[in-house]
């Protein structure tokens, strides 16, 4: 069965700083990777997803997400930071073939400081 | 605007009652989805739906019943045998559930059991 983890609950950066949270999955072949971001009492908004080709991926609001195999992670990155991005940020991994089950991560919280 | 409406945003329950969560959408997604999120667990998969009829039980389905009688609607039933219901709920879809697992959510519903 697939898993992901997250090994950062919460993650305070200064804003204009650079982000990059940690995501680890394990999964028997190539899955399919998204990162999704939730802002305090709302639903999960997709950032981007891997599901083949490029290893680094753009998403919307100016993150990127790069897939390494050999490390078996998907860590997002973003250069500058905006106060507007605190939200927590679930990873997840879907299965190829079949049923396609995704399984997200426990989420990393994300504190922005002027 | 095409989206999932999920209602009511906050319900509080006695115990031993039953409760039901609404899940509308109007994407003509095949497949639907009802996530449970707690605080540091991520998100948990109570029941998934692929057509009109048919439902398959998640990963936490106990204390839990749902139906599928049209495309648009999955309501969610929170039993009284669910002995901890205290829970922020969500409600997502899919083009189908063989596609590649990029989820729709709404914006979820928060039970509180008194």
């Amino acid at each position: 069965a697939q898993s992901v983890t997250q090994p950062d609950i919460h993650i305070t950066v200064s804003e204009g700083a650079s982000l990059e949270l940690r995501c680890n999955y394990s999964y028997g072949a190539t899955p399919y990777l998204f990162w999704y971001v939730q802002s305090p009492g709302q639903g999960l908004q997709l950032l981007l997803k891997y599901f083949s080709g490029d290893t680094l991926v753009q998403g919307i609001k100016g993150f990127e997400a790069e897939f390494k195999r050999s490390q078996s992670s998907f860590n997002l990155r973003k250069p500058s930071v905006h106060w507007s991005d605190a939200a927590e940020y679930f990873c997840a991994v879907g299965a190829r073939g079949g049923y396609q089950k995704v399984t997200f991560g426990t989420g990393t919280k994300l504190q922005v400081i002027p | 605007d095409g989206g999932i409406t999920q209602s009511p945003k906050y319900l509080f329950r006695k115990e031993g009652q039953n409760v039901t969560l609404s899940c509308e959408q109007n994407l003509n997604h095949d497949a639907m989805y009802w996530y449970r999120q707690d605080p540091g667990q991520g998100l948990r998969l109570i029941y998934y739906s692929q057509i009109v009829n048919d439902f398959q039980k998640g990963d936490i389905a106990e204390g839990y019943s749902v139906s599928r009688e049209k495309k648009e609607s999955f309501p969610l039933t929170v039993t009284s045998a669910q002995k901890n219901p205290t829970a922020f709920y969500l409600c997502a879809s899919s083009i189908d559930l063989r596609s590649t697992g990029e989820l729709f959510f709404g914006e979820g519903s928060r039970l509180t059991v008194l």
